[in-house]
């Protein structure tokens, strides 16, 4: 199994302002994910991120709005732009290996927008 | 409608009790089934997972898909307070990374002592 870290582990953002939410793995994985919790909803794929190729971006998602960076096999980011109040969710990243089944989530960035 | 249907809950049961968790689902072309067992303030752990049809055992917990139905279940026999825990159905048509895995919205489950 993966060990996942995330900073921050909560914030309160102003509107209009941006957070980005970094993704810690304590091993080498090839796809690393982010994920949408909102309460009362499903969790929802955001995007999927590959080392060295630009996020591919699920339907409903797009990459002005969460840029995400993934320099190495260890570590993504996730950018919330120009947050409102709807954007207050958690996030969280997973990996997996090919079968993702598997995949393990990180602790989720819990994000308030005022 | 959404692809996969949990019942939020909240579910309370004493301790020892069986607990029966439900999801409904719409796409006849998912095969695999997972569980996940979110605490407080945590991320997602896998708990269980089956493919297609048929029950699955693990320890306490019983995983059980009936396709023709479109209805998964997990059990959990002897109930815990350490069971408290939102539980999340998920599903897809395919294990492999890059396809889609459709979740519940998740069902709180409390064990009281």
């Amino acid at each position: 199994s993966a060990v996942i870290s995330q900073k921050p582990s909560r914030d309160i953002c102003q509107r209009g302002t941006s957070l980005t939410i970094q993704c810690q793995v304590d091993s080498q994985v090839t796809m690393m994910f982010w994920y949408r919790q909102q309460p009362g909803q499903s969790l929802t794929l955001i995007a999927t991120a590959n080392q060295g190729s630009e996020a591919t971006y699920e339907s409903g998602f797009v990459i002005d709005k969460f840029p995400i960076s993934r320099p190495n096999l260890t570590f993504s980011t996730l950018t919330v732009s120009n947050m409102s109040p709807e954007d207050s969710s958690i996030y969280l990243c997973s990996v997996g290996p090919p079968v993702r089944y598997e995949q393990y989530f990180g602790p989720g960035t819990r994000l308030t927008v005022t | 409608q959404k692809e996969v249907e949990q019942d939020p809950g909240p579910l309370s049961v004493p301790e020892g009790a069986i607990v029966s968790l439900n999801c409904t689902y719409s796409n006849s072309a998912f095969q695999y089934f997972m569980w996940y067992r979110q605490y407080s303030r945590k991320g997602p752990e896998l708990l269980m997972y089956t493919y297609s049809s048929g029950n699955k055992e693990d320890g306490r917990f019983t995983a059980q898909v009936d396709k023709s139905s479109k209805y998964i279940s997990l059990f959990i026999r002897d109930s815990q307070p350490s069971d408290s825990a939102t539980y999340l159905c998920a599903m897809s048509d395919s294990p492999h990374t890059g396809n889609q895995f459709y979740f519940g919205t998740g069902t709180s489950l409390t064990v009281i002592p």
